[in-house]
């Protein structure tokens, strides 16, 4: 079954130091790939996408991500995170088509000391 | 800037009760969809529409489970016969058609089902 996997579940750092979240997905054909925040209270906001070319995109608050299609991974990168990055994230699959239904990691809960 | 937005926000329900929830797209999507998320889990898909056609359904829940979108704008989700394993989050999401399979999702803020 396809499936998205996010090894971590609660990240803790103090401001300044540099994130990255894992995303490894399973399937083996052409994918669209996303990253989308939840701020406490909030609703789902995107923070970034790819869908071809240059693998590493960028998105907004700073935030890239690397497409490694060898490894089937769409890691979530910050060089300095600060406290209002504190969110939930959540990385997410869509299977080229099928669609434009997401497949959502279980998310990775960030939380930033100031 | 109007977003997508869901209606209630909340709902209390008892065990048996019929539920509806209502799901309004940003203005002149096409698609509109359907997740279910439960604490500490990702969204999980359930359907989608394009335009008033209901394109897949597989991944509703049960028989108990069913939507519409009647004139291809706002959406309904109907729970009937609740029960306690219903108690989760509703998203839903819309986005543009896209001809080359590259679609963006914009989510409401959701609708919170206890069923007591």
């Amino acid at each position: 079954a396809q499936s998205v996997s996010q090894h971590n579940h609660h990240v803790i750092l103090s401001e300044a130091a540099s994130l990255e979240l894992g995303c490894n997905y399973s399937y083996g054909g052409t994918v669209n790939l996303f990253w989308y925040v939840q701020y406490p209270g909030q609703h789902l906001q995107l923070l970034l996408k790819y869908f071809s070319g240059d693998p590493l995109v960028k998105g907004i608050k700073g935030f890239e991500a690397e497409f490694i299609k060898s490894k089937f991974s769409f890691n979530l990168r910050k060089p300095s995170v600060q406290w209002s990055d504190t969110a939930e994230y959540f990385c997410a699959v869509n299977p080229y088509n099928q669609g434009g239904k997401l497949i959502f990691g279980q998310g990775t809960e960030l939380s930033v000391k100031p | 800037d109007t977003g997508v937005s869901q209606d209630p926000r909340h709902k209390i329900t008892k065990r048996g009760q019929n539920v509806t929830f209502r799901c309004d797209p940003i203005s002149e999507h096409n698609r509109l969809y359907w997740y279910r998320q439960t604490l500490g889990q990702g969204p999980e898909f359930l359907t989608y529409f394009q335009n008033e056609a209901q394109l897949e359904k597989s991944r509703l829940l049960s028989d108990r489970f069913s939507a519409e979108r009647p004139k291809g704008s706002f959406s309904t989700l109907e729970i009937q016969r609740t029960e306690q394993g219903d108690s989760a989050m509703y998203l839903c999401a819309s986005s543009p058609l896209s001809s080359a399979g590259q679609e963006t999702q914009y989510f409401g803020p959701g609708t919170r089902l206890l069923v007591l």
